[in-house]
């Protein structure tokens, strides 16, 4: 059963504008979240992360806006740049609690677009 | 410069012939994990390591094997192949257990098994 769930597989975006990208979890135990970016024959690389006791986290264009509440966060990209068209993953983890320590559990991916 | 090196980067195999993706990482890192990546489900952890000699199961561990002997390496091993394990897998690592520290991946090895 999937405990991260990214529900939209693609997201297209003319620059400068504004991208969102959704993320729920099911799991409470989660407490840190992050997400990743991935070029087509690339690995994953770090993008921004967000711990429980947040809301939000801003890194330059990129914010992630967590709502433990609602189990979903959110990254914001503005403006969006051709350069940033790619795959965007969302993981969760559970810190401090739990026998999934250790465990990094990734959503099914959001290929965003932007273009000209 | 601080990377996560995976060999091969494309294996095409056979049915039951054993196989070993090396992973190395060059930045003393007590964390390593395997991932695959299949269309539409996204990268599942197959295996990590908190470190020396302590490996632990992931999402889809079955039909694969991981060793951590040493910190830098951690091999993952696949003693019978199926079709099935035709994916694209990636190493990753980071610097200690709690994994709110960036982890680094690798490029990426992608195994067709016929």
């Amino acid at each position: 059963d999937q405990q991260v769930k990214q529900n939209s597989p693609s997201l297209s975006v003319q620059e400068g504008r504004i991208s969102i990208l959704n993320c729920d979890y099911t799991n409470s135990m989660f407490d840190y979240f992050l997400w990743y970016k991935k070029y087509p024959a690339e690995g994953p690389t770090f993008l921004i992360s967000i711990s429980s006791i947040k809301d939000k986290n801003e890194d330059g264009r990129f914010t992630v806006f967590l709502n433990k509440s609602a189990k979903h966060l959110s990254l914001h990209i503005v403006p969006s740049q051709p350069g940033d068209s790619a795959v965007y993953f969302c993981a969760a983890s559970a810190l401090l609690r739990g026998s999934t320590l250790g465990r990094l559990y990734f959503g099914r991916g959001t290929q965003l677009t932007v273009w000209p | 410069e601080a990377q996560v090196t995976q060999n091969p980067r494309y294996l095409i195999t056979v049915t039951g012939k054993k196989l070993t993706v090396t992973c190395s990482q060059n930045m003393n890192h007590e964390y390593m994990s395997w991932y695959r990546q299949d269309p539409g489900l996204g990268l599942r952890q197959i295996y990590y390591s908190m470190n020396v000699e302590v490996t632990d199961k992931g999402d889809v561990p079955e039909g694969y094997k991981v060793s951590r002997k040493e910190k830098r390496n951690f091999p993952l091993i696949l003693e019978s192949p199926s079709p099935n394990q035709t994916s694209l897998y990636f190493c990753a690592s980071s610097r200690d257990r709690a994994i709110n520290t960036e982890a680094f991946f690798g490029q990426g090895t992608r195994l067709t098994v016929v």
